[in-house]
């Protein structure tokens, strides 16, 4: 079974600095999906960025970017020029690359609440 | 961007009375849809995967009987909480994937949740 591991539990950061939350995982497939959601107070889960395992390439979203690490099963993601509204709970996701039974299905880790001081 | 849309977003309910909780896919169809519990400053777990005409795949420890989920059309997804207990109030969440969509790079969208308190 896939495990998905977030080590900090809460992190902060000044406005206007650039953070880093840090995400490891277990998998023994070689293709697949990571993710990063962000649930705000609201709640509403909301997809910040996206990997695929068998890009090299490391994914960015305006001032959103990944590390991925695959060897290491690393997967962490940094925050430049950190705004007040990115404040939330982040959660790092992993979900299978096949189409078969349990596709789709995405294992999250424990989340990071990320504080943004002004 | 496609919307899923969860009701009620908050319930309160009396101990041994059920709830029902929908999950609509708006603009899309969706075959299958996720339903997912969520305890305070906890993370998502996936309760069970519902499949529109069939049974329910639920996840290990889960109760089936418990948690009734009905998918009886392509927009729609039901999850009954049956005789409710304090114990049961969590956070529940539901996602949606795009049927039509044929590829595996095409993800499933959250509906807003719901918060259920059992007194």
């Amino acid at each position: 079974a896939q495990t998905v591991t977030q080590s900090q539990p809460e992190m902060s950061v000044q406005e206007a600095e650039t953070v880093t939350l840090s995400c490891t995982y277990d998998t023994s497939e070689s293709d697949y999906y990571l993710f990063w959601y962000k649930q705000p107070p609201s709640r509403q889960m909301i997809l910040v960025i996206r990997q695929e395992a068998y890009k090299q390439q490391n994914a960015t979203e305006n001032r959103f970017s990944v590390n991925f690490q695959k060897a290491a099963k690393s997967f962490s993601l940094k925050i430049s020029d950190s705004q007040l509204g990115d404040a939330a709970m982040y959660f790092c996701a992993y979900r299978r690359a096949y189409s078969g039974a349990g596709s789709y299905q995405l294992t999250f880790g424990k989340g990071t609440k990320l504080s943004v001081i002004p | 961007g496609a919307v899923v849309s969860q009701h009620p977003s908050r319930v309160i309910c009396k101990s041994g009375t059920s709830v029902k909780i929908e999950c609509r896919s708006l603009d899309f169809q969706a075959t299958t849809m996720f339903w997912y519990r969520q305890f305070p400053k906890q993370s998502l777990m996936l309760m069970a995967t519902s499949n529109e005409g069939s049974k329910a795949t639920y996840e290990q420890g889960v109760e089936k009987d418990k948690f009734l989920i009905n998918h009886a059309s392509l927009t729609l997804s039901t999850l009954t909480v049956t005789s409710a207990h304090p114990e049961d109030s969590s956070f529940y969440i539901c996602s949606a994937r795009d049927s039509s969509a044929n590829t595996m790079n095409t993800e499933a969208f959250f509906g807003q949740g719901t918060r259920l308190t059992v007194v």
